[in-house]
């Protein structure tokens, strides 16, 4: 049973760019939810998805935006992408739009250059 | 001031010591308490929950709530150096809703032989 895969490992970009991370979520689970973690911080909550639709949001810009398919797998998107958006993005899954236990990834680690 | 504090260390200890993890919160709301353990280039893993106050042990693992001083511990006991890691508090409120967890900035375990 293949766990919560993330594509790609790691990437580089420069200011202005824009990025897509994917996410394919734990076997069973229909939730994902994504995090910025910076280094030495821990994970901040991005936004989560349920039945395709964003169904909360963390304090980010609208520069974050994503999608979830119907196959539960998803996106994160990031626009006009600054300096300050290095970090590990990390993507979890759960069951049933509930957040007890996540499940997450190894992340993708985003440098900007 | 952050809702939820953790050390970062690093906490250098030998193996076979028992270690104590800590948190701090202020949000009287959050209800539900949780550990992750994150090893280098991971994601995090769900270690051990609780919903209550007092002692809930697994194995060599113990977490320990104080919601009156709203203090939360995580104790290792006979630590081995595959427990090297960093170790993440994450507390949340519970109820109707799915409830995001937020995340202290994690601790640096090192267990040396």
């Amino acid at each position: 049973d293949a766990g919560v895969t993330q594509s790609p490992t790691h990437l580089i970009k420069t200011r202005g760019q824009q990025v897509t991370l994917r996410c394919s979520p734990k076997s069973g689970h229909d939730t994902v939810s994504w995090y910025q973690q910076a280094l030495g911080q821990g994970p901040q909550f991005i936004f989560q998805y349920y039945e395709e639709e964003e169904r909360q949001r963390g304090n980010f810009p609208d520069r974050f935006s994503g999608h979830q398919f119907p196959n539960y797998s998803s996106e994160l998107n990031v626009n006009a992408l600054l300096l300050g958006d290095s970090a590990l993005y990390l993507c979890a899954s759960s069951p049933d739009g509930r957040n007890e236990k996540l499940f997450f990834g190894s992340g993708t680690q985003l440098s900007v250059l | 001031q952050k809702e939820v504090e953790q050390d970062p260390g690093p906490l250098s200890v030998p193996e076979g010591a028992i270690v104590s993890l800590n948190c701090t919160y202020s949000n009287s709301a959050f209800q539900y308490f949780m550990w992750y353990r994150q090893y280098s280039r991971k994601g995090p893993e769900l270690l051990m929950y609780t919903y209550s106050s007092g002692n809930k042990e697994d194995g060599r693992f113990t977490a320990q709530v104080d919601k009156s001083s709203k203090y939360i511990s995580l104790f290792i006991r006979d630590s081995q150096p595959s427990d090297s890691a960093t170790y993440l508090c994450a507390m949340s409120p519970i109820g109707g809703g799915s409830y995001i967890p937020t995340f202290g900035r994690g601790t640096s375990l090192i267990v040396h032989p």
